[in-house]
């Protein structure tokens, strides 16, 4: 069974610096995605960035990048530029490739509350 | 505006009392599901319906009862609610990507259901 791992209950960042958010996943499948969610306080669940296993470039997406080690199993969300905005929990979650008739699965990670301080 | 949206978005009742939850999406998947996330924020899957047809359930308890009457809609029922059912319920839902496009759930803004 896959599993997914945040370390990080909570962190803090000063508007306008940078902060990585850890994530760690266990898993004996070859093919996968790793998605980074954001939930801020609306409640809504936000995709930020997403990652094909089979893809060795590393994601990006605006101030939004992540470093993909898939030997270590690893797969950190590096926020640039911190905005008053991007105040959340954050998510890490993993998922089989979707299969027809079958749909995907998302397993989540504990998540990370971030605070981005002025 | 095209999107997965649940009703309703807040929901207070009595323990042993019966509730439902609906939700709707507009984007033509053919996958949909109930998430749930507990008080420490932990999100976990508790069905999933492909085309009307039940294919991911969990261990949920019984008094948890999803219908799905078409694949635009995706409804959950709750039976004999108990204090440890107070949870934000999500529901989303997706479509088998064709080649290598996105395997991404999008998501409803969720229904916060307090049991008293």
């Amino acid at each position: 069974a896959q599993t997914v791992t945040q370390s990080q209950p909570e962190m803090s960042v000063q508007e306008a610096e940078t902060v990585t958010l850890s994530c760690t996943y266990d898993t004996s499948e070859n093919n996968y995605y790793l998605f980074w969610y954001k939930q801020p306080p609306s409640r809504q669940m936000i995709l930020v960035i997403r990652q094909e296993a089979y893809k060795q470039q590393n994601a990006t997406e605006n101030r939004f990048s992540v470093n993909f080690q898939k030997a270590a199993k690893s797969f950190s969300l590096k926020i640039s530029d911190s905005q008053l905005g991007d105040t959340a929990m954050y998510f890490c979650a993993f998922m089989k490739p979707m299969i027809y008739n079958q749909g995907g699965k998302l397993i989540f990670g504990q998540g990370t509350e971030l605070s981005v301080k002025p | 505006d095209t999107a997965v949206s649940q009703t309703p978005k807040y929901l207070v009742t009595q323990m042993g009392n019966d509730k439902s939850i609906k939700c709707e999406q507009n984007l033509g998947h053919d996958t949909m599901y109930w998430y749930k996330q507990d008080s420490k924020k932990f999100l976990k899957i508790m069905f999933s319906y492909n085309n009307k047809e039940l294919i991911i359930n969990e261990t949920v308890p019984n008094r948890f009862s999803p219908k799905s009457p078409d694949k635009a809609h995706l409804n959950l029922h709750i039976n004999s609610l108990e204090l440890g059912d107070s949870a934000v319920y999500f529901c989303a839902s997706s479509q088998v990507p064709l080649g290598s496009g996105a395997n991404v759930l999008t998501f409803g803004a969720g229904s916060r259901l307090t049991v008293l």
